[in-house]
């Protein structure tokens, strides 16, 4: 069973940084390509950042890139994004999920919440 | 990039009617195009995906059709279980944009 394991929200500062990790289970981690998702309160879903499965290739919103970074660990069979030089409205629950055959998303993990406020 | 959007962004329906939610893209996607459902405090849940194919599980009142840039979600008998926010998202390019969703109730 696909299992996601998002961890290390939680409130920052405007201006600091946090790391956040996603535990991947239940498939082969790394062949799959993976993203990062977010929805801030009273907003829809923003894709945030992909990784590829197949080469080392990343991707960034536009409204993440240069302050975001999105890496993996596939000895660990982990995902992350490192933000750094955060901003209000980067606050939102980020989501971890798993590309589907057809670049869709079929799994996704529970979300971990991160709130940017002085 | 591609844009999304959905029509409409709030519906009050019935148990038991038949709801329709429209998505439109600023370009032709072809057919990938992907449906999620996501109720409070929960993850999105994939529905169905290139724009007519129903995922695993997923009761077979819920519906989608379209191809081009239009495209339509349909739920057939409205359940009290089916109070969520419904977003599209286009795969043909990246980013993977989304619909801005539309919330339905009951």
């Amino acid at each position: 069973e696909v299992h996601l394991l998002e961890s290390g929200g939680g409130l920052v500062k405007p201006g600091g940084s946090l790391r956040l990790s996603c535990a991947a289970s239940g498939f082969t981690f790394k062949t799959s390509a993976m993203s990062w998702v977010r929805r801030a309160p009273g907003k829809g879903l923003e894709w945030v950042s992909a990784f590829s499965g197949s080469s080392p290739r990343t991707y960034y919103a536009d409204s993440v890139k240069g302050r975001f970074t999105i890496s993996r660990d596939d000895s660990q069979n982990t995902l992350y994004l490192h933000m750094s030089n955060l901003r209000a409205d980067d606050s939102a629950t980020y989501y971890c999920a798993k590309e589907g055959n057809y670049g869709d998303f079929d799994f996704w993990g529970q979300g971990t919440l991160v709130t940017v406020s002085s | 990039d591609i844009q999304m959007t959905q029509s409409p962004s709030t519906l009050s329906a019935s148990v038991g009617d038949r709801v329709i939610i429209t998505c439109r893209a600023s370009q032709t996607i072809s057919n990938w195009l992907a449906w999620y459902q996501q109720k409070p405090g929960k993850a999105p849940k994939k529905l169905i995906y290139k724009a007519s194919s129903i995922e695993v599980g997923v009761p077979p009142r819920f519906r989608g059709s379209g191809s081009g840039t239009e495209f339509t979600l349909t739920i057939d008998g409205l359940q009290p279980d089916d109070v969520a926010t419904y977003f599209c998202q286009q795969f043909y390019s990246y980013p993977g944009n989304f619909g801005p969703g539309t919330k339905v109730e009951i």
